[in-house]
């Protein structure tokens, strides 16, 4: 079965500080992969997604980047966090193709998340 | 262009009693819909999807939702709301079309039951 790992699950950085989050997908190969901030009270904001190594489309202008070095791995980082930074990341894939006996193609699957609180 | 427009962002509801969550999109193309419940500090967990099969859609934890063309809503409901049920719901499109990958995220809804 498929599995995705995002952590820490929480993290308390100093302004200014870089940032490295993690997230890896297990159980399938080639998969489409985002990385969303979720502001307190507010939906979900795509920040990057990933279509194959190396490939990575940004959404929004930021602090922010994205690097995708294995195909079931995908980071995001910063080399200085802001105030602004401080949100709920989530990692998630879905399935580029249909596999045989997989999970159906189109649906989008999610980690925990990360808390990330910038003081 | 495409959009989510979730139409409550709070729904209080006394336990046992129906729930109705209201989503309407707006896609070019044949689109998947979905409804995803976030419990707080979790990530989502997806509750049912339409993907242009039948237009009644059963779900997980007795919830449902229809796809009515018509009047482009997705509408999410439960016959009896249980307490388990407070966390917050996100209407979720993914466009038709080839080389869609995006999914657009509605800007949620958070349910509350009463006991």
């Amino acid at each position: 079965s498929q599995t995705i790992h995002q952590w820490p699950a929480t993290l308390v950085q100093p302004v200014g500080s870089p940032l490295s989050l993690e997230c890896t997908v297990e159980g399938t190969s080639n998969p489409n992969l985002y990385w969303y901030r979720q502001a307190a009270g507010r939906g979900l904001q795509l920040l990057f997604y990933s279509v194959g190594i190396g490939q990575i489309s940004s959404e929004v202008p930021q602090n922010l980047s994205a690097s995708r070095p294995q195909d079931r791995q995908f980071i995001l980082s910063s080399k200085k966090l802001l105030l602004s930074d401080s949100g709920f990341y989530l990692c998630a894939w879905s399935p580029r193709s249909i596999l045989a006996g997989g999970p159906a193609k189109n649906i989008q699957y999610f980690g925990a998340g990360t808390r990330l609180s910038v003081l | 262009a495409q959009s989510v427009t979730q139409l409550d962002s709070h729904v209080s509801v006394s336990e046992g009693t129906p729930v109705l969550l209201r989503c309407n999109y707006s896609s070019s193309y044949s689109p998947s819909l979905f409804w995803y419940v976030q419990h707080p500090n979790k990530g989502l967990q997806l509750l049912l999807k339409y993907t242009s099969a039948a237009t009644l859609v059963k779900g997980i934890n007795g919830f449902e939702a229809e796809f009515k063309k018509s009047e482009t809503s997705f509408h999410l409901t439960k016959p009896s709301a249980h307490m388990s049920d407070a966390a917050e719901y996100f209407c979720v499109v993914r466009p038709g079309g080839s080389g869609t990958y995006k999914y657009i995220f509605g800007t949620g809804t958070r349910l509350k039951v009463l006991a």
